[in-house]
């Protein structure tokens, strides 16, 4: 499964629009990139989950360039309660039940 | 109603003892999982099952013995603790093994002295 690499941490403040890009170049072609958040003291939760382009949801925004190398998550107007860690996954379609954590990256957003 | 529940929330108990933590999710779904996310907080699978049949078993040391009395319900028993099992364990559940949209329970705080 390929690797995933994103930053440990993110500040940022109330109201600002927040990207969170994550690599994974050695991504196979069946794979898929899935983002997950996980809050303190709580299990992690699903947010979006994408193959290539973009894809967009009632939470975030899920950005993949053609190469799929990489992509960015993308939390419009984030608020106080957004503050959690940032977990990206690249699933293959053949082990869809198989999510490999990483250490996420942790975004605080701040008054 | 919560989706997928786990019992106990916290559990404090001396090495050598055995425990169990229970699962059930009320999703209708085939597939359940337990996770282990140490104090390092990384997150590894260790088991899923799917419709009560076991998928994965991480190396996980025989100590762990998942059982699956029914689809809805997934519950760990561990023997004879150790300090180093002091984690949290997320029990989760999706649709079936092909979907990758996990729901993850509250997680219970296990600590071992």
């Amino acid at each position: 499964l390929a690797k995933t690499t994103q930053p440990i941490s993110m500040d940022s403040y109330e109201g600002q629009e927040v990207n969170i890009t994550c690599s994974h170049n050695n991504i196979a072609t069946n794979d898929y990139i899935t983002w997950y958040q996980q809050f303190p003291s709580q299990g992690p939760r699903f947010i979006i989950q994408g193959y290539k382009t973009k894809v967009t949801n009632e939470v975030a925004s899920l950005f993949i360039p053609a190469d799929r190398k990489s992509s960015t998550l993308s939390l419009p107007r984030v608020s106080l309660s957004d503050t959690a860690v940032y977990y990206c996954l690249v699933v293959g379609m053949d082990s869809s039940y198989k999510l490999i954590f990483g250490s996420g990256t942790r975004l605080l957003v701040r008054p | 109603d919560t989706a997928v529940s786990q019992t106990p929330k916290y559990l404090v108990t001396q090495m050598g003892n055995d425990k169990s933590i229970k699962c059930e999710q009320n999703l209708g779904h085939d597939t359940m999982y337990w996770y282990k996310q140490d104090s390092k907080k990384f997150l590894k699978i260790m088991f899923s099952y799917n419709n009560k049949e076991l998928i994965i078993n991480e190396t996980v040391p025989n100590r762990f013995s998942p059982k699956s009395p029914d689809k809805a319900h997934l519950n760990l028993h561990i023997n004879s603790l150790e300090l180093g099992d002091s984690a949290v364990y997320f029990c989760a559940s999706s649709q079936d093994l092909t979907i990758s949209e996990q729901y993850f329970g509250p997680g219970t705080r296990l600590t071992v002295t």
